[in-house]
Formats: structure tokens, C-alpha cells, sequence
């Protein structure tokens, strides 16, 4: 267990619907980043949030935006879904240079209809 | 741009036997990690190799690192079934966002 936490596990919804998704890094990580991981895409950088700024977008879309709180936790909203949307989303979090080892949280599965 | 791939991206191996996974990456990065994946699981970090000539090993597992051949190898000894994992490999790019850059990932099944 990486003290990572992710809600919810699982979440099934259809298209053009819009959900959110949570993850609270370990206490004493200002960093959250957040990963798609899909079967023909694999594991892909979305954006990275230090201590409540971005500091680095990746591959993400602009239907899906994210923030991060005074509390460090952070959410990840996604819009307009499509059935390509469909994948695990991860988050982890960490220290900047803590060796910027990265520890991931248990996923939320989304499942768009 | 940094790069890393990662091969073989598929390995079936015979438990007892070793092998290797070889990540080689583009261009300069002084940091280089190793992450296991169970199916359906999250990551869990394995190893973080920070300079030329390291080399870690836990259990059956070691990692080392040749920044001048800009790869990365993790060695498998004796393999076993609970070794059966994707293995990712993923370089610190050295730019000012230091993101990790990812390998596509090595899907390991150790058969009896």
C-alpha cells in the first residue's frame, strides 16, 4: 500500500457525461500526477500539479482538466466523455527532489457506455 | 525529446531460467526507474537508479544503469511464477518539467 488513495474504484458512465476523479497523495507529498493507462495506449503522462500549480501537462485533452487543493488532495475532471475515454486512470504522488520517485494510488477503472 | 523503449515488450520464460529486460533511452536523463504492475493493479516502485554505474538488487530482481549507453537492465535470476508482471521502465527527463518519460512496459509470464 502505497498511502496513495483514489476514489471511487470504479465508475461506469455513457457518453458526453462528465465525472470526477479524486486522489489524495501521502501525507508530507506536495506533488500529484495524474496517468491514463488504456490497452493500445499504455501508460500516459496527463499532468502534474505541485503543491496547488501545474507544473507539467502531458497528453491530456482539453475535455479533461484538473486541480489541486489547499488540502493537496487533487481531482481530475473529465467531460464530454467518449468510449475511447474508457481506461485506468492513476495518480501518485511524491516529492520533488525526493529522487522524484513517484508513488502511484490503487486506480479508478472508468467505463464510458 | 526524450525517448525510452523498452524490449522485449512480451517475454515467456521457463521458471529457473534468468533473463533481461533492456530500457534504452534517447537522451540525457540522470535518473532511471523501474515500477512493477500486477494485472489490474497499480504501480509499485522497484528500484530508482540515480547515477552511472548504479546497481540495485532486491531478491531475484537487479537493476543497473550505463548512462554513457543511455540503458538501463533489469536481470532476472532463477525466475519464479510470482515474478509474472509488466515491468516499466521510465527515464527522469532533464528538462525544466521534470516528468517521468515511459517505456511501453515488458509483460513478463514465468511458466512452470
Amino acid at each position: 500500500d502505497s498511502g496513495v488513495t483514489q476514489t471511487p474504484k470504479h465508475l461506469i458512465t455513457a457518453t458526453g457525461q462528465r465525472v470526477t476523479l479524486r486522489c489524495s497523495p501521502r501525507s508530507g507529498d506536495l506533488s500529484v500526477y495524474w496517468y491514463q493507462q488504456s490497452l493500445d495506449q499504455g501508460l500516459q503522462f496527463l499532468i502534474h500539479y505541485y503543491n496547488g500549480e501545474e507544473r507539467a501537462k502531458g497528453n491530456i485533452l482539453e475535455r479533461f482538466s484538473a486541480q489541486q487543493f489547499p488540502d493537496l488532495h487533487s481531482e481530475l475532471n473529465l467531460s464530454s466523455l467518449e468510449l475511447g475515454d474508457s481506461a485506468l486512470y492513476f495518480c501518485a504522488g511524491g516529492l520533488i527532489g525526493s529522487y522524484n520517485e513517484q508513488f502511484f494510488g490503487p486506480g479508478t477503472r472508468l467505463t464510458v457506455l | 525529446e526524450l525517448k525510452v523503449e523498452q524490449n522485449p515488450l512480451f517475454l515467456s520464460m521457463q521458471e529457473g531460467k534468468n533473463y533481461t529486460i533492456y530500457c534504452n533511452y534517447s537522451t540525457t536523463s540522470d535518473r532511471l526507474y523501474w515500477y512493477r504492475q500486477d494485472p489490474g493493479k497499480s504501480l509499485e516502485s522497484l528500484f530508482v537508479l540515480l547515477s552511472n554505474g548504479a546497481v540495485k538488487q532486491e531478491g531475484r530482481l537487479m537493476a543497473s544503469l550505463d548512462t554513457k549507453a543511455r540503458l538501463s537492465t533489469l536481470h532476472i535470476t532463477a525466475a519464479v511464477h510470482d515474478l509474472s508482471a509488466t515491468y516499466f521502465c521510465a527515464a527522469l527527463y532533464a528538462g525544466n518539467n521534470r516528468k517521468l518519460i515511459w517505456g511501453l512496459g515488458t509483460s513478463l509470464a514465468v511458466n512452470p
